[in-house]
């Protein structure tokens, strides 16, 4: 299985901060890489799609990106409502698998 | 109103079995693939199960290969998720989640999740 680190798993920034979440793979994924947000008690929503496609209707402060196996996850200017939960996830081989998470919450 | 409704879930011993449904509405659920995911505070999400848009595709993680079963029914905008041989460790939130459009195997749409209890 296609093991997904995540770093940091959880981190404190203050409201206009920029915040950067890295996701590495075990092996080449190519671009099949997502991220998810979720808030207490909702499910996961869909942000990010083959590593750097922003979902219709998200935010352009989200994007991601991609260097080899590392990818990255960027709020360019954090908001209040920003403040959850980030997952990555690869779909390039089954089975399908999600990063540990990272808590992002307020400074 | 575009949207997936988990249901079924239950507190139940080990050994047991459940039947979990998720129905969608609002687009045409025949053109797409649709998974289940689970969710547990001590795991995070793991993937389930997977298939097709006409059913005839299907894979499961190892962790259920063999215990759990999916399938689909077009007429009814459902997907299911047959549960036998219920462990503790099956005990989770349950998502039914659907695959981006596109080619992209990404899950736009997301249940609010069914919870699955396993216990003694």
């Amino acid at each position: 299985d296609i093991q997904m680190t995540q770093s940091p798993s959880s981190l404190s920034a203050s409201v206009g901060d920029r915040v950067t979440i890295t996701c590495q793979a075990s092996q080449d994924i190519g671009h099949y890489l997502s991220w998810y947000q979720q808030k207490p008690g909702k499910a996961p929503k869909l942000l990010i799609y083959d590593a750097f496609n922003l979902e219709t209707g998200v935010p352009s402060t989200f994007s991601g990106s991609k260097s080899g196996t590392d990818f990255t996850f960027t709020i360019s200017s954090l908001q209040p409502e920003d403040l959850a939960t980030y997952y990555c996830q690869q779909y390039h081989y089954l089975p399908f698998t999600f990063g540990p998470g990272t808590k992002v919450d307020l400074k | 109103e575009v949207r997936l409704v988990e249901s079924g879930g239950d507190l139940l011993q080990p050994g047991g079995s459940l039947r979990l449904s998720c129905a969608a509405s609002g687009f045409t659920f025949s053109h797409y693939w649709m998974h289940w995911v689970r969710q547990t505070p001590g795991k995070g999400l793991l993937w389930v199960s997977r298939i097709n848009s006409d059913g005839s595709n299907i894979a499961y993680a190892d962790a259920v290969k063999g215990r759990f079963t999916i399938s689909r029914d077009n007429a009814k905008n459902t997907v299911y998720l047959q549960m036998n041989s219920l462990r503790a460790e099956d005990t989770a939130l349950y998502y039914c989640a659907r695959v981006r459009s596109g080619n992209v195997d990404a899950f736009d749409m997301w249940g609010q999740g069914t919870m699955v209890t396993v216990s003694s």
